[in-house]
């Protein structure tokens, strides 16, 4: 079976220092992706970052980075320079190939900037 | 601009009255799907579309049905709910199952009294 696990319930950062969320991982499908989605206050689901289990380098998109260790099963995500408004609920999620499609999340991490 | 609209954002209704949260997307995207969100249980799949009139169940879909006759819209209907489903609901949808990033409508909180 599928299952996401993240280990920090609640994170403090102080404003423009690095983060980063814990995310590990359980599958047996052959090819998978690992998504990391960020829910405010206001509840939107927002897309961060996505990772495909055969890509070789670690993705990026502009602060955001995933430190994706297939051996150890873990996509940890990093935020540089925190920003007040980062402060949010994060989640990891998984969908494998022989899962129709079906993101499995984590129970997510909540982040809180301090200023 | 590419995005998930779901209509309505908020609603309360009463056990037993049918209601339909209705979802639509512009993206030209094949896969959409249902989740519910619960504190302590987190987001779980309702149900999920891989193209038009190809539905199928995810997880928790017992009390909804979806259908799929437009490529663009996968509304979700409730025929007699009960205080069980109250919830939090998102629509989501994207290119392809798995391995593209799914797009999320804005949410649907759903409170039945």
């Amino acid at each position: 079976a599928q299952k996401i696990t993240q280990t920090q319930p609640g994170m403090f950062v102080q404003e423009k220092e690095a983060v980063t969320l814990d995310c590990t991982y359980d599958t047996s499908d052959p090819s998978y992706g690992l998504f990391w989605y960020k829910q405010p206050s206001s509840g939107e689901m927002i897309f961060l970052i996505y990772q495909g289990s055969y890509d070789q380098q670690n993705a990026t998109e502009g602060r955001y980075s995933l430190n994706f260790q297939k051996a150890r099963k873990s996509a940890n995500l990093v935020i540089s320079a925190s920003q007040l408004g980062d402060s949010a609920m994060y989640f990891c999620a998984m969908s494998g190939y022989n899962q129709g499609g079906k993101l499995i999340f984590g129970q997510g991490t909540e982040l809180s900037v301090k200023p | 601009e590419a995005q998930v609209t779901q209509n309505p954002r908020y609603l309360i209704t009463v056990t037993g009255k049918k209601l339909t949260v209705t979802c639509s997307q512009n993206m030209n995207h094949e896969y959409m799907s249902w989740y519910r969100q619960d504190p302590g249980l987190g987001l779980r799949q309702i149900y999920y579309s891989m193209n038009v009139e190809v539905t199928d169940k995810g997880d928790v879909p017992e009390g909804y049905k979806v259908s799929r006759k437009e490529k663009r819209n996968f509304p979700l209907i409730l025929e007699s709910p009960s205080p069980n489903q109250t919830s939090l609901y998102f629509c989501a949808s994207s290119l392809s199952p798995g391995t593209n990033e799914q797009y999320f409508g804005p949410g649907t909180r759903l409170t039945v009294t």
